[in-house]
């Protein structure tokens, strides 16, 4: 079983749409959770850690669910410049971090 | 602040062949990371080092991959013989260790080195 699990997608949305992600993680233990950003042949770039009362960054909504292991990414108000993979990592400790596959999203006009 | 710098950027070779990819991280940062990203998929840790020393090297192929960081500061990850499946971009990252808050440090990521095997 995979650490990090993620629907590849790719998810098409009109531009203004509200849209969320999910990613589960198999690791119990694990301690800290982030959502990163890649755009085409870039390198992943952090967009927002996730925390256990969940969080909130402008259009950019985190939860996490211990319980049932996932974490969830929202996007209010989707802009084209939104369009790009959404990485889902995992910590287990250590500074040991599990990339999921990634979420593509395509935000069109 | 001058970000994670690798070189080269792009890299062919034909199979059997070797490579070697270079890393400065940020200043300051003591964990180092190598991830191997193959298209369409997340980034692979490859090794992690802290400070000079490596950390995890589990997922590292060891009879044809090495890598080392001498003096704590940039790194080197060399592959040889190169294979067909080791077509892929390879990223190194950097992270200062320990957020304040007790977990790891935000990583920030070279642009990594896409390397092409024929």
């Amino acid at each position: 079983r995979k650490e990090v699990e993620q629907d590849p997608g790719p998810f098409n949305v009109p531009e203004g749409a509200t849209v969320a992600f999910n990613c589960t993680y198999s690791n119990s233990a694990s301690q800290s959770f982030f959502w990163y950003r890649q755009d085409c042949r870039k390198e992943p770039k952090l967009l927002m850690s996730v925390y256990s009362s969940g969080n909130e960054d402008g259009r950019f909504t985190a939860q996490l669910n211990r319980a049932s292991q996932y974490i969830s990414l929202l996007i209010r108000d989707s802009k084209l410049s939104d369009s790009a993979t959404y990485l889902c990592v995992v910590n287990h400790g250590f500074n040991k971090f599990y990339f999921g596959s990634g979420t593509k999203l395509n935000v069109k006009p | 602040e001058a970000g994670v710098a690798q070189s080269p950027r792009y890299k062919i070779i034909e199979k059997r062949q070797s490579v070697a990819f270079w890393c400065n991280p940020i200043s300051g940062h003591a964990t180092l990371y190598w991830y191997q990203q193959i298209l369409g998929q997340g980034p692979k840790l490859l090794i992690q080092f802290q400070n000079n020393g490596v950390v995890d090297d589990s997922q590292l192929p060891k009879d044809r991959f090495s890598a080392e960081r001498l003096k704590g500061v940039d790194s080197t990850l060399k592959i040889q013989p190169a294979k067909l499946e080791d077509s892929a971009v390879y990223l190194c990252a950097s992270s200062w260790g320990r957020g304040t808050s007790g977990f790891p440090g935000t990583q920030y990521f070279g642009p990594g080195t896409r390397l092409t095997v024929l």
